[in-house]
């Protein structure tokens, strides 16, 4: 059983484009959180999504950034005319459905650096 | 709102002793906590994860420890090797099942030979 899996794993992106970030969660997990990690500074909370629906975006930026859990495919995290202050590690987490465990298992980040 | 703890920062010991991380949180009412493991440039790696009904958890030579009436957590690290240098990271889950994570900044721990 593969673990949770992001990629890029590294990303460089110039002041005004978009990047975009893949989670493939692992197998049997239906949930999937978004975490940044800002230079020195703690894991934040983002987003939490479920397929097809946004559970709770109360960490997200209110402009620029998006999340997505389609019915198929990875979560995307979408950050649209990205600034220098973007730069972080983006770590990607799932879980099983509630009734198993309460763990959540992190992916390897991708490094977003916008130059 | 929930805020996590972890002081110090950075902590260097000599290889084969014993040492307590400490991690504190400020609201009492919480749903879990976890201890994560994090090498330089990696991901997360979950150590321990205890209740809110729980007391400690164990796992070889870790040991978990929680009083949520203090708002206060230790992880226990006994006859700590090289390859336990780290950051490890306390997280606390406030509301619930498959619920949000609030981190504190992680202790830096490095183990001298």
């Amino acid at each position: 059983n593969a673990g949770v899996m992001q990629n890029p794993r590294h990303l460089v992106r110039r002041r005004g484009q978009e990047a975009r970030l893949r989670c493939s969660p692992m197998k049997g997990h239906s949930h999937v959180y978004w975490y940044r990690q800002l230079p020195e500074e703690g894991l934040k909370f983002m987003v939490y999504l479920q397929k097809e629906n946004i559970i709770d975006e109360s960490g997200m930026p209110k402009e620029r950034f998006s999340a997505e859990f389609p019915k198929e495919g990875p979560s995307i995290l979408r950050i649209q005319q990205v600034v220098r202050g973007d730069s972080a590690a983006y770590f990607c987490a799932s879980s099983p459905p509630s009734t198993y465990t309460d763990t959540q298992y992190f992916g390897p980040g991708t490094r977003l650096t916008v130059l | 709102k929930q805020e996590v703890t972890q002081i110090p920062a950075a902590l260097s010991v000599p290889e084969g002793e014993n040492l307590v991380l400490n991690c504190s949180f400020t609201d009492s009412a919480i749903y879990n906590l976890q201890w994560f493991r994090q090498d330089p440039g990696k991901g997360l790696t979950s150590l321990l994860l205890i209740q809110s009904s729980q007391r400690e958890q164990t796992s070889g030579r870790l040991n978990a420890s929680l009083d949520k009436s203090s708002g206060r957590s230790t992880l226990y690290i006994a006859a700590s090797q090289p390859g336990d240098s780290a950051t490890y990271l306390c997280a606390v889950g406030s509301t619930g099942a498959n619920s949000k994570l609030t981190f504190g900044k992680g202790i830096t721990l490095s183990v001298r030979p």
